[in-house]
């Protein structure tokens, strides 16, 4: 498996119900981000958790590190079809305690909530 | 505070011809980044600048590709000639300070690039 891969790629919920979804990396880690990609534009920049974090929370969004088993989970609560885009996990690898400055991606999971 | 801008939005061209795609980062940002996800495929990174500086090409595919970035504010990434491979989207991202431990990347909306 790639380094970023996400679980699931394709996820269809309604609105109201929540969304998980995973991603497995295999290098040591700086930091995890978590990006959206609604159809056909840029990425958006949702939650970044450091490898000394086990949990971070944005407003609906909630995301889980366990480096011990290199994994990521982010969980939208209460979906609204406005959410409907690719969602993406982007590693950064640990350079010895500081950073490489690049993200490895994974493939996405395409999110779909219904009305 | 403006984001990360990059033109043109879409390029259209035919194999052998050359694209220049530009960059402008977030102001203040020292650090630059290309990325590009072709058709069916993850974001894949390309090359990251410190100011003027490359930091690391490493993900840069062949010497088809010339980034540059003088005077360290924004950048251009030269395909010349170009391929039918190299379609897809090239995004760049800024960001502060690539060795803070939540050194945050910010994306353009991207370039898509078709080459027929």
């Amino acid at each position: 498996s790639q380094q970023g891969e996400e679980d699931p790629q394709a996820l269809s919920i309604q609105e109201g119900e929540n969304a998980t979804m995973n991603c497995s990396y295999k290098t040591s880690i700086n930091n995890l981000q978590w990006y959206r990609q609604n159809s056909g534009r840029g990425l958006v920049h949702l939650i970044l958790i450091r490898s000394n974090e086990r949990e971070k929370h944005s407003g609906r969004l909630r995301v889980t590190l366990d480096t011990s088993k290199k994994s990521s989970s982010l969980l939208i609560t209460a979906s609204r079809a406005a959410d409907t885009a690719s969602y993406f996990c982007a590693t950064d690898a640990d350079a010895g305690g500081t950073s490489y400055g690049k993200l490895t991606f994974g493939q996405g999971t395409i999110l779909t909530v219904h009305p | 505070e403006a984001g990360v801008t990059q033109f043109p939005s879409h390029s259209v061209i035919e194999k052998g011809q050359t694209v220049t795609l530009r960059c402008d980062p977030i102001s203040g940002h020292d650090n630059l980044y290309w990325y590009r996800r072709v058709m069916g495929k993850e974001i894949k990174f390309l090359l990251h600048f410190v100011k003027e500086s490359k930091q690391d090409e490493s993900g840069m595919p062949n010497n088809r590709f010339l980034a540059e970035r003088t005077g360290g504010t924004y950048s251009t990434l030269k395909v010349q000639p170009a391929e039918l491979e190299d379609s897809g989207v090239y995004f760049c991202a800024s960001s502060h300070d690539h060795r803070a431990a939540a050194d945050t990347q910010y994306f353009g909306p991207g370039t898509r690039l078709t080459v027929l």
